[in-house]
């Protein structure tokens, strides 16, 4: 079935600096991913859609300066996490489906700014 | 995409058959119950999804009711490493932007032993 790798799955950071956070699609390319983030006994929260070749479509609420995504290859989409805060520290999760599959996604990376 | 309401927690024991159950009294015609799960600090797993027949695979059954407005997602014989968060998951089965899933807060299920 299809494989979705997230890397690092997890990161400590500085307040202040940027951790950029890889997604890729191991067998399949996938021209959409999704980037979630889940706060601790909270339900995942969709971020972004990240698109291949173009810009990505953010969520309500969600900064698009602080959350940068790069999609540029079918099998790669990258988030950025800018000038990280405390307050950004989250479990980040992304997803992709290949064709009419379900939806599948990685093993999530988790955040924490000191 | 159509409501769902889970009961937030459910207990089962290691060995016997988990029931987990869905209402979604809203859906429509064209959309699909999708079935996830999240183990503790993972991401979220696929488990099974159907329109309107029972569909059964190697980790769980689905049934769905003859209206549609309910599901029950069965572990035939839960184990301890079943223990996670279960969402129940309602859309139209779709390709590219349209294709998230937007997830409620599903049944936390507890295998004991």
């Amino acid at each position: 079935g299809a494989v979705v790798s997230q890397h690092p799955s997890r990161v400590i950071c500085k307040s202040g600096t940027s951790v950029k956070i890889e997604c890729r699609s191991l067998d399949f390319q996938a021209t959409t991913m999704f980037w979630y983030r889940q706060f601790p006994k909270q339900s995942l929260m969709l971020m972004a859609t990240s698109n291949e070749g173009s810009k990505a479509t953010y969520e309500q609420g969600v900064e698009k300066d602080k959350f940068l995504i790069n999609h540029a290859s079918l099998t790669l989409s990258t988030l950025t996490v800018t000038s990280a805060h405390p307050e950004d520290s989250s479990f980040y999760i992304c997803s992709a489906k290949q064709g009419n599959s379900p939806l599948h996604f990685g093993n999530g990376t988790r955040l924490t700014v000191t | 995409d159509a409501k769902t309401t889970q009961p937030p927690s459910m207990d089962c024991a290691e060995g016997r058959a988990a029931n987990l159950p869905c209402n979604h009294s809203t859906i429509s015609g064209n959309e699909y119950v999708y079935w996830y799960r999240q183990i503790h600090s993972q991401g979220p797993q696929y488990i099974i999804h159907g329109l309107k027949n029972n569909e059964t695979n190697e980790m769980a059954s689905l049934i769905i009711t003859e209206d549609r407005k309910s599901s029950t997602l069965i572990l035939p014989h839960a184990t301890l490493r079943d223990t996670a968060v279960y969402y129940c998951i309602v859309r139209v089965a779709t390709t590219g932007t349209a294709s998230k899933l937007t997830f409620g807060t599903g049944t936390r299920l507890q295998v004991t032993l």
